[in-house]
């Protein structure tokens, strides 16, 4: 697709349980980053791939969350042992670098809710 | 440390009249700025955006304005249609990396 896609749009899982969100970053982009948006709040960095460079992991806010960029494309985001704080939309953005600076295209998000 | 900041949490404005939403940050290795826009149940969309070098950029109805020695930046929506309520976001990065957005501002437009 053109776009950043994201799966699934919507997850609803049990406390304690492991979740995986999948991004899908525009084809060529190899800059990639995942955020959070909890209700009521801003957007919170989690993580940055770029290219072939170590990631930036500083924002992840615990060891039960990690994230792994395969082949330079596609990424996931697992958060193991959810807790009901988790339950927040994860959304993923594609960059393409270069040159001269460029904005970050977002996909539609995951809307996470952890019962 | 909140290193971008949007003191407005929301904006009102009639429908034909300028919307000015207002972003401060606090790193001034900061040199690239950008304004996105979202819907509810949407991810955002990019705006528009500024470099460092520049103290204006404009696109259409938007306008940004950076003004570097007050480490402020603002977008200007002139005129405001219905359409443009959303939430707006103004983001930073330093050398193309990781990008820093402030916590959003609901602009609603009222017709």
């Amino acid at each position: 697709g053109a776009g950043v896609s994201q799966s699934p749009s919507n997850k609803v899982t049990e406390k304690g349980k492991d979740v995986e969100l999948r991004c899908d970053p525009i084809s060529g982009h190899t800059a990639l980053y995942w955020y959070r948006q909890s209700l009521g709040q801003g957007l919170e960095f989690l993580i940055y791939f770029q290219g072939n460079s170590a990631p930036d992991k500083s924002g992840l806010p615990s060891d039960r969350f990690s994230a792994e960029r395969t082949g330079g494309s596609v990424s996931t985001l697992t958060i193991q042992r959810t807790q009901q704080e988790d339950s927040a939309v994860y959304l993923c953005a594609s960059r393409l670098q270069g040159r001269h600076h460029t904005e970050a295209f977002f996909g539609q998000g995951t809307r996470l809710t952890v019962v | 440390d909140q290193q971008v900041k949007q003191n407005s949490p929301s904006l009102s404005v009639q429908e034909g009249r300028i919307s000015i939403l207002n972003c401060d940050y606090t790193n001034s290795m900061f040199d690239y700025f950008l304004w996105y826009k979202k819907y509810p149940a949407e991810g955002p969309t990019f705006l528009i955006s500024i470099s460092s070098i520049k103290d204006k950029n404009e696109d259409g109805r938007f306008t940004v304005f950076l003004n570097k020695s007050a480490k402020h930046l603002s977008l200007h929506i002139v005129p405001s249609q219905p359409g443009d309520s959303a939430v707006y976001f103004c983001a930073a990065s330093v050398g193309g990396n990781k990008l820093v957005f402030g916590a959003g501002t609901i602009l609603r437009v009222k017709s």
